[in-house]
């Protein structure tokens, strides 16, 4: 079955501190795996998706189809940075799309 | 350009009542997915239409849900007979197509069944 882990219900790391999410995956194909995130009273928005490549506001992950992980990272933590992280993935199975999302982590950046 | 928008944005009802919760999508997106997002969890998927056609239903967890798109825009989540394990946000999503594509997420409406 398809399935989404990200270990860590909370992660505190101070500014400018580096900071890495993890997130692991279940899933026989070959899935598009994404990071959301929620900021304070805000909806769900993309972050980044791994098939774009791209870097945003700083966070990078590589997707690691050996270790069936896409971890989150960014070299130097920011307070407004402070947000609830979901990895999510995407994928055919059957005659349907699955989106799956992971139990999300929660990053606190301490001033 | 507006985003996804749903309503109502918060829903008290009691057991046993009928509900239904609205979602309207980005103007000319086709695809559109229902989540039910319940407390310290992460969004877990509901269903999915592509245009009016509802092509995969597998994640409602029960017959007492539907989902419907009729015209391929607007689309309604119906929770009948509802039980207090419903209490959640039940989050919308639309995309320009379906297969992997960013999904745009209204504000959801948080249900609380007494």
């Amino acid at each position: 079955a398809q399935r989404v882990t990200q270990p860590e219900k909370l992660l505190s790391v101070f500014k400018g501190a580096p900071v890495e999410l993890k997130c692991n995956y279940s899933y026989s194909g070959s899935p598009e795996l994404f990071w959301y995130v929620q900021y304070s009273r805000q909806r769900l928005q993309l972050l980044l998706r791994h098939i774009s490549r791209e870097s945003i506001k700083g966070f990078t992950a590589d997707l690691n189809k050996g270790e069936t992980s896409f971890h989150l990272k960014k070299p130097f933590a920011q307070e407004e940075d402070s947000a609830m992280y979901y990895c999510a993935l995407s994928g055919t199975y059957n005659y349907g799309q699955n989106f799956v999302f992971g139990p999300g982590t929660r990053l606190s950046v301490l001033p | 350009g507006a985003g996804v928008s749903q309503s109502p944005r918060y829903k008290v009802a009691k057991r046993g009542q009928d509900v239904a919760l609205r979602c309207d999508p980005i103007s000319g997106h086709v695809s559109l997915f229902w989540y039910q997002q319940a407390l310290g969890q992460g969004p877990e998927f509901l269903t999915y239409f592509q245009n009016e056609a509802q092509l995969d239903k597998s994640g409602l967890p029960s017959d007492r849900f539907f989902a419907e798109r009729p015209e391929g825009s607007v689309s309604t989540l119906k929770i009948q007979r509802t039980q207090q394990e419903d209490s959640a946000v039940y989050l919308c999503a639309s995309s320009f197509n379906l297969k992997q594509e960013t999904q745009y997420f209204g504000p959801g409406t948080r249900l609380l069944v007494l």
